[in-house]
This record gives structure tokens, C-alpha cells and sequence, in this order.
């Protein structure tokens, strides 16, 4: 049973460039939500997708957007990168039936920005 | 709002000593309490979740938090530490009924002398 799988695992991108990550949830989740972890930081929560929207947000610019597949896979996008987004994303698939409690990390991306 | 402050950034013990990390909460409804491992270049592991039934919750790996309300707290524990428990540890708390949006601690890094 595959856990969450994130791709790619590193990438390096120039200023003012544009990324996109992406996030396969466990197989029986329909949730998907991303984190920013800064060097040194604990996570922080970005936005959460569940049927295709975004239904949470955290305190992050419009330059972080996202979107949800029907098969319940994610991207997280990011514009004009800025020095400040090197960091290692998490993406952490959940279940709504499982009343908040099942979330399950996958390894991260880790994005360096140059 | 919610928030998590992880007492101590750095935590060092002895092989076979007793771990304790801290963790103190602020919720304005009641939580959902986590405890998180991550090794370096990895993703986030659940180590254990307080959801309203035990107030002590055992985890794997022979870590167990006990939820104390009076004191807002939920610190972690492990009899004996092994070497393999070098690590960085974080505490969060969600609301209960939220999906996926996890506010976490800094996280406390643990060392373990042999």
C-alpha cells in the first residue's frame, strides 16, 4: 500500500521563475494538504484541497495556488519564487471520514530557489 | 487561535535515560494533539494523537504524551532512549473536526549520547 508519494524530491529554481510540485495522496484518502517547512521551522499549513477546492487557507500569498485531480492528486504552484520560498514542502493526504486524525506525510520536495 | 510552543529547541540524553519533550497548547476549542518524528532529509512520521478518549496515549516505538488540561500540555515521554531516537520531534494541534490543518510547534531536536 503506497504511501504519499511527492515528486520530484529536489529541484532548484531561479528567481522570478515559476514551480509546480506534486503530491499523489494514499491510496483511500480524498484529502490533500500542503506545508511550507523553512530551514530550522516546524511546518506550516498552506492550504488544504477536498472535491477539487480549496477549502482552507493558511497565511500565504496569492503566488501559492493549487489544485486538486479527480483521482484526488494535488499541485502546488508557486510564481515569481522568491529566495525566501527555499524550503522543503509536505504534502499530507487525509480521509473525511476520519474525523481529522489520519493524516499521512509524504517525504517533501525540497525546493531551492537561487 | 491555536498555537504550540516545544519548550527547549535542543534536548540531549544518554543512551537508556529517560526522554521527556515538552509541549504546551493554546486552543479556544478543544484540540486534537500530535506528536511527530522527522529524520534528516525525511518527511513527518506519526508517533502518536490524542482525540478525546485517553488522556495517556501510547505511540509506537515506546513513546506515550499525556494530555493534561489544566496545565494546557501534552509532553512526550519514552522510558529509554535508544540511539535510533536522534531525531527532530514536533507537537501540533488541530481543532477537532478540522481537516488537515495542522498548527505545528519549532520542534525540539533530540540527541542521544552513547
Amino acid at each position: 500500500d503506497a504511501g504519499v508519494t511527492q515528486s520530484p524530491t529536489h529541484l532548484i529554481k531561479t528567481r522570478g521563475q515559476q514551480v509546480t510540485l506534486r503530491c499523489s495522496p494514499k491510496s483511500g484518502h480524498d484529502t490533500v494538504s500542503w506545508y511550507q517547512q523553512a530551514l530550522g521551522q516546524g511546518p506550516q499549513f498552506i492550504f488544504q484541497y477536498y472535491e477539487e477546492e480549496e477549502r482552507q487557507r493558511g497565511n500565504f500569498p496569492d503566488r501559492f495556488s493549487g489544485h486538486q485531480f479527480p483521482n484526488y492528486s494535488s499541485e502546488l504552484n508557486v510564481n515569481a519564487l522568491l529566495l525566501g520560498d527555499s524550503a522543503l514542502y509536505l504534502c499530507a493526504s487525509g480521509f473525511t471520514g476520519g474525523r481529522g486524525y489520519g493524516y499521512t506525510f509524504g517525504s517533501g520536495t525540497r525546493l531551492t530557489v537561487v | 487561535a491555536q498555537s504550540v510552543t516545544q519548550l527547549g529547541s535542543h534536548v540531549s540524553v544518554s543512551e537508556g535515560a529517560l526522554v521527556l519533550l515538552r509541549c504546551n497548547y493554546s486552543s479556544s476549542v478543544p484540540p486534537y494533539l500530535f506528536w511527530y518524528v522527522q529524520y534528516p532529509n525525511q518527511g513527518l512520521q506519526l508517533l502518536l494523537k490524542y482525540t478525546s478518549a485517553a488522556t495517556l496515549v501510547k505511540g509506537i516505538n515506546d513513546f506515550e504524551a499525556e494530555f493534561k488540561k489544566s496545565e494546557t500540555s501534552f509532553h512526550l515521554t519514552k522510558p529509554s532512549a535508544h540511539m535510533s531516537d536522534a531525531a527532530e520531534y514536533f507537537c501540533a494541534v488541530s481543532a477537532r473536526g478540522s481537516q488537515g490543518n495542522l498548527i505545528f510547534g519549532k520542534g525540539t531536536k533530540l540527541s542521544v549520547k552513547p
